[in-house]
């Protein structure tokens, strides 16, 4: 079974520069995860999907994050970073979203570097 | 707000031995899951052992296992037969979330490893 992809895996902007993340998950998972990892920190949840609605965005950063997953399965997060701080790796996980399953499966992760 | 508190930022032990990661958690829901997940240099975060708040015995997967103390809202990680491919960052993680569609994960700042030869 292949696990979470993710691509760039590596990624150095400028601020106010704009990038685009993306996200396969395990087939047949309906829960994504986008997580934001700062050096020295724990993941911090970012946005949750069920299939192609959002279940919670409350952490996300609207004014310069966004993120879609227009036919729950790939996902995009859309960053136009305007600090240095929103240089982070940025995770994303699935889950089969059943009685049976707590476990998050997570991808490799993109390093974003703000410059 | 749901908290997972790690007080140890690095720990040191030798090839062969046990070592105990630390991990404290606060929340006021009943029902609640916690999580051990490895991060080695790579980055990938690799999920070890999960234990349920409802689960009487304390869970175990291989050389894991977690030391799960309710009532001081504990729940270290014990590995025992330490290998120096343990050497990584080790983070605690607690489910948020009643229902198993909406598990959002809040974790510590983890502990690093170190298992030397």
């Amino acid at each position: 079974e292949a696990g979470v992809a993710q691509s760039p895996r590596y990624k150095i902007i400028e601020k106010r520069q704009s990038v685009a993340f993306w996200c396969n998950p395990i087939s047949g998972h309906a829960t994504l995860y986008w997580y934001q990892q700062i050096l020295g920190q724990g993941p911090k949840l970012l946005i949750q999907f069920q299939n192609n609605g959002v279940v919670d965005d409350s952490q996300l950063p609207k004014d310069r994050f966004s993120a879609e997953r227009l036919k729950g399965v790939d996902s995009t997060l859309k960053i136009q970073p305007e600090k240095l701080e929103d240089s982070a790796v940025y995770l994303c996980a699935s889950n089969k979203d059943s009685a049976q399953s707590y476990e998050q499966y997570f991808g490799p992760g993109t390093r974003l570097t703000v410059t | 707000a749901q908290k997972i508190t790690q007080t140890q930022p690095g720990m040191f032990v030798q090839e062969k031995e046990a070592v105990t990661l630390d991990c404290t958690y606060d929340t006021s829901d009943q029902s609640y899951g916690l999580f051990w997940y490895k991060q080695p240099s790579s980055g990938e975060m690799i999920f070890l052992i999960y234990q349920g708040s409802y689960d009487e015995q304390n869970a175990t997967e291989g050389r894991y296992s977690l030391n799960f103390q309710k009532a001081r809202k504990s729940a270290n990680l014990v590995i025992s037969a330490s290998q120096l491919g343990d050497s990584a960052m080790y983070f605690c993680a607690m489910r948020e979330g009643r229902n198993t569609g909406f598990q959002k994960l809040v974790f510590g700042t983890g502990t690093r490893l170190l298992v030397s030869p």
